[in-house]
């Protein structure tokens, strides 16, 4: 049965600081990993989709880095400002469900 | 192009009583999801059609939930008689034909049940 375990679950950083937030799966049977944003209240946004076959996908200044075998994947923020704080969710599909973390909630203080 | 759409934002009902939540795929994407999210807890499928067909409802709690997708399109998720329990939001999301498409969700109606 496919676990996703997210660290930390709560991140505090100052404002312009990189950042890795981390996501960990027990299957590595996998067609795909993807990083969401939610705000407080707001719906889930899509940051990144890595499919299995790949090991890394950047949006500006993220970055998220797949290392299946290992079942760990990595999300990175460079530069972080305040509109970055949120909660970061990883979601894993092995079939056509995905199976998710419990996110890490993030606050950028300025 | 619009993406999902959920309708409603909100719902407060009281314990008993039945609730209808709708969703609206992205247009042409075949698959269609429902996922709810109960307070403290992780994410959780629920249950996927492809076009109208229901593909995998192993998710649904019980037989008080029940999902339809009418001619492929919109998908209505009711509650009757909902209970304390099913209090969450409820997401909804779409994707393209195929296992390695990206999922696309609504903003999600959040239930709650007095």
């Amino acid at each position: 049965k496919q676990e996703v375990t997210q660290i930390p679950a709560a991140l505090s950083v100052p404002e312009g600081e990189n950042l890795v937030l981390n996501c960990s799966f027990t299957d590595s049977a996998i067609y795909n990993l993807q990083w969401f944003r939610q705000d407080p209240g707001k719906g889930l946004t899509s940051l990144l989709l890595i499919q299995s076959s790949q090991r890394e996908q950047t949006s500006g200044r993220l970055n998220a880095s797949l290392d299946k075998s290992s079942g760990r994947s990595t999300l990175y923020i460079a530069a972080s400002q305040p509109g970055d704080s949120a909660t970061y969710l990883c979601a894993v599909r092995g079939n056509y469900q995905l199976i998710w973390g419990a996110g890490t909630k993030l606050i950028i203080k300025p | 192009e619009a993406g999902v759409t959920q309708f409603p934002s909100h719902s407060v009902i009281e314990k008993g009583q039945t609730v209808t939540l709708r969703c609206d795929p992205i247009s042409g994407h075949d698959n269609l999801y429902w996922y709810r999210r109960v307070m403290g807890k992780e994410i959780k499928f629920l249950l996927h059609f492809v076009k109208e067909s229901k593909q995998d409802e192993s998710g649904m709690p019980n037989n008080r939930f029940l999902a339809e997708r009418t001619g492929g399109t919109y998908s209505t998720l009711k509650v009757q008689p909902a209970e304390l329990e099913d209090s969450g939001v409820y997401f909804c999301a779409s994707s393209w034909t195929g296992l390695t498409g990206e999922l696309f969700f609504g903003e999600g109606s959040r239930l709650t049940v007095l």
